[in-house]
């Protein structure tokens, strides 16, 4: 509910601008990048993904930039709609683990 | 939310007393999880499922215990809930190994 965005960095953007949304992942031997949208009261939803040997991929309104050299993953949303405010999550994996990891996640805030 | 369901959505219980929760699904995956999100901690595995009966730790397992007896269903069961439990509990499933997550909507759970 509204506890998951206690405590994390916020993004505040006017609708209708684009937002860019970063994240910093730990381990260099991941290969597998994804970003999960949290609205308030449900579980975590997939966005958008891109995998290690791309560094840039696009969906509807949304592009996610990968950076293996400093680590660095974004998550860009093109014109904001007062329906992109959410928790935003990056999450990695790597080749021989199984398990995804999770960031702790930027909290996005559309201001009408 | 794609063929996966928490049970209970809400609960509170005593400390001490057992506590179980309980996710299905109807994707037939292999791979399921047991999630909690706390603020400021962000999603934490509790513990994991590569298949029926074969379970695993996560990263938070103290107090916790899991069990898959058939593919669609996923136990996770408090034996002595402790209010440092209170907590949102996410299931998640997976079909293979490195693929993004399809989570429930939570189970938020408070021990009283």
């Amino acid at each position: 509910g509204e506890s998951v965005g206690l405590h994390l960095p916020t993004l505040s953007v006017q609708e209708g601008d684009n937002s860019i949304i970063n994240c910093a992942y730990s381990n260099s031997a991941s290969d597998y990048f994804i970003w999960y949208k949290q609205e308030s009261g449900k579980g975590p939803q997939f966005i958008i993904d891109i995998r290690s040997n791309m560094d840039k991929r696009q969906g509807q309104r949304v592009t996610v930039l990968l950076n293996k050299t400093v680590k660095h993953l974004s998550l860009q949303i093109a014109a904001t709609q007062p329906g992109d405010s959410a928790v935003y999550f990056c999450a990695e994996q790597g080749r021989s683990q199984g398990n995804l990891i999770f960031g702790k996640g930027t909290k996005l805030s559309v201001k009408p | 939310d794609a063929g996966i369901t928490q049970s209970p959505r809400h609960k509170v219980t005593e400390t001490g007393t057992p506590v179980t929760l309980r996710c299905h699904q109807t994707e037939n995956h292999r791979y399921m999880y047991w999630y909690r999100q706390d603020p400021g901690h962000g999603l934490r595995l509790i513990h994991y499922s590569y298949g029926v009966k074969d379970t695993d730790k996560g990263e938070v397992s103290d107090g916790y215990s899991v069990s898959r007896s058939k593919t669609e269903d996923f136990l996770l069961t408090l034996e002595s809930a402790t209010s440092s439990q209170t907590s949102v509990y996410f299931c998640a499933i997976s079909g293979t190994s490195n693929y993004g997550y399809t989570f429930g909507s939570g189970t938020r759970l408070t021990v009283v």
